[in-house]
């Protein structure tokens, strides 16, 4: 079982959905990142939380330290939000470390 | 802002040839990581260096070495190279002390024919 898990793997929408992607994680952390990936491309960071929540324009993240969860929110979703989004955790033994999901992959179509 | 920054952004090499990645951290970070993401992997953590002493070792193989050099920047020296090592190598940056947050690199596109 893979230490950061995340749900779905693959996820499509129409233009405008409001998109939900979950993490779940079994370590303890320290922070929590979400990581965009278009095809062929980098890693770029959205959100690093350790607890609460973040918001920056259309994303929201929210990280329950308790349940170890946390769910990434595109709301008005575009096709240019197409890519894959990495959750991918700081475990607290870890050093500083990075462990990533599986990702998932996303396709908003217009 | 700068950012990251990887040379070269592609590269592609022969098998058993050498390769040397490169990767210049944002401007005061003394902690840079390297991950490894091969076609349809998750990245995978390889090494990291804090202040210029390797800080923590993943799955790197011992064809692999790496280091920091004084002015932070960090250099991924693969030899032998392997089919399997195909992959795409971001490296992050990181102020030590001051976040937990990472800031990768664009990335370097290997491909081992």
């Amino acid at each position: 079982k893979n230490e950061v898990e995340q749900s779905p793997q693959n996820l499509t929408a129409q233009e405008g959905e409001f998109i939900t992607i979950n993490c779940s994680y079994s370590v303890g952390i320290s922070a929590l990142h979400w990581l965009q990936q278009h095809p062929g491309g980098g890693i770029v960071s959205l959100f690093m939380l350790s607890s609460g929540k973040k918001k920056h324009g259309r994303l929201i993240a929210t990280i329950n330290i308790q349940e170890k969860h946390s769910s990434l929110h595109i709301t008005a979703s575009h096709p240019r939000d197409s890519a894959v989004y990495i959750c991918a955790v700081r475990s607290r033994g870890g050093k500083d470390k990075l462990i990533f999901g599986t990702g998932t992959r996303l396709q908003v179509f217009p | 802002a700068a950012g990251v920054i990887q040379s070269p952004r592609h590269l592609i090499k022969e098998k058993r040839e050498t390769a040397t990645l490169k990767c210049y951290p944002i401007p005061r970070h003394d902690t840079v990581y390297w991950y490894q993401q091969g076609p349809g992997q998750d990245p995978q953590f390889l090494i990291s260096f804090y202040e210029k002493m390797q800080s923590d070792k993943g799955s790197i193989p011992d064809r692999f070495s790496a280091q920091q050099f004084s002015d932070y920047h960090s250099e991924l020296n693969m030899s032998s190279l392997e089919l399997g090592d195909s992959a795409l190598y971001f490296c992050a940056s990181r102020e030590q002390g001051k976040a937990y947050e990472q800031y990768f690199g664009p990335g370097t596109r290997l491909t081992v024919t």
